[in-house]
């Protein structure tokens, strides 16, 4: 149990186009859902917290404007890359945590989005 | 505010030796303790956890973690490494005293794990 799925798994586009990654939660309901994002050999860092329903929580230093984030129901939860640089290219990774018990405890990781921007 | 640390950003083992990657952690209460594995170009997978009970946590692959709260540590280990363990580990920590829905777990830096034949 407790699988999160994500797609696109790997994505090319040129720069300045927009890109949606979906992340789902396939047999339980996450009400939380975290948005990280990892450089090359370096750790997940943290871009934002989203709740079903309610505009998500960016940290310091990232752009919700640029990073555009829906929850729109328990199971699904999307990130916009707008008008994509390369500098954007990244790993992107999503997890969830569900209502109670041990999907409330843990964090379930998706298996993550890799984006290229040409 | 709470944060982890991973002392070592590379770990090299021969094959079939005991392997340990070093992780301690800085909680306000008690902590929530994970390791998670990530192979090339892959997401995360869980190893093993530590909410309460038995220090000791046995995980996936045949890996185990003590958790050593007079040191703050919770390392990882295996009894005989395998070069497909080869991969990046990381170790993870979210605080009881703030377990809301929305507190995220918060990584160390990850060590890389290299078996050599």
């Amino acid at each position: 149990g407790a699988v999160v799925s994500q797609h696109p798994s790997r994505v090319i586009c040129k720069s300045g186009t927009s890109v949606k990654i979906e992340c789902r939660s396939l047999d339980f309901q996450a009400t939380t859902m975290f948005w990280y994002r990892q450089f090359p050999k370096q750790s997940l860092m943290l871009m934002a917290t989203s709740n079903e329903g309610s505009k998500a929580t960016y940290e310091q230093g990232v752009e919700k404007d640029k990073f555009l984030i829906n929850h729109a129901s328990l199971t699904l939860s999307t990130l916009t890359v707008t008008s994509a640089h390369p500098e954007d290219s990244s790993f992107y990774i999503c997890s969830a945590r569900g209502l109670a018990g041990a999907s409330y405890n843990e964090q379930f990781f998706g298996p993550g989005t890799r984006l290229t921007v040409l | 505010a709470q944060s982890v640390a991973q002392p070592e950003d590379q770990v090299n083992v021969a094959e079939g030796n005991p392997l340990t990657v070093k992780c301690t952690y800085s909680v306000s209460g008690n902590p929530y303790l994970f390791w998670y594995v990530q192979y090339p170009n892959r997401g995360l997978q869980f190893l093993l956890k530590y909410i309460t009970g038995d220090n000791l946590v046995k995980g996936s692959y045949g890996f185990e973690a003590e958790f050593n709260k007079s040191q703050t540590s919770f390392h990882l280990k295996k009894p005989s490494a395998l070069v497909s363990d080869s991969a990046l580990y990381f170790c993870a920590v979210r605080d009881w005293a703030h377990n809301s829905g929305n507190t995220p777990l918060v990584f160390g830096k990850g060590t890389r794990l290299s078996v050599i034949a």
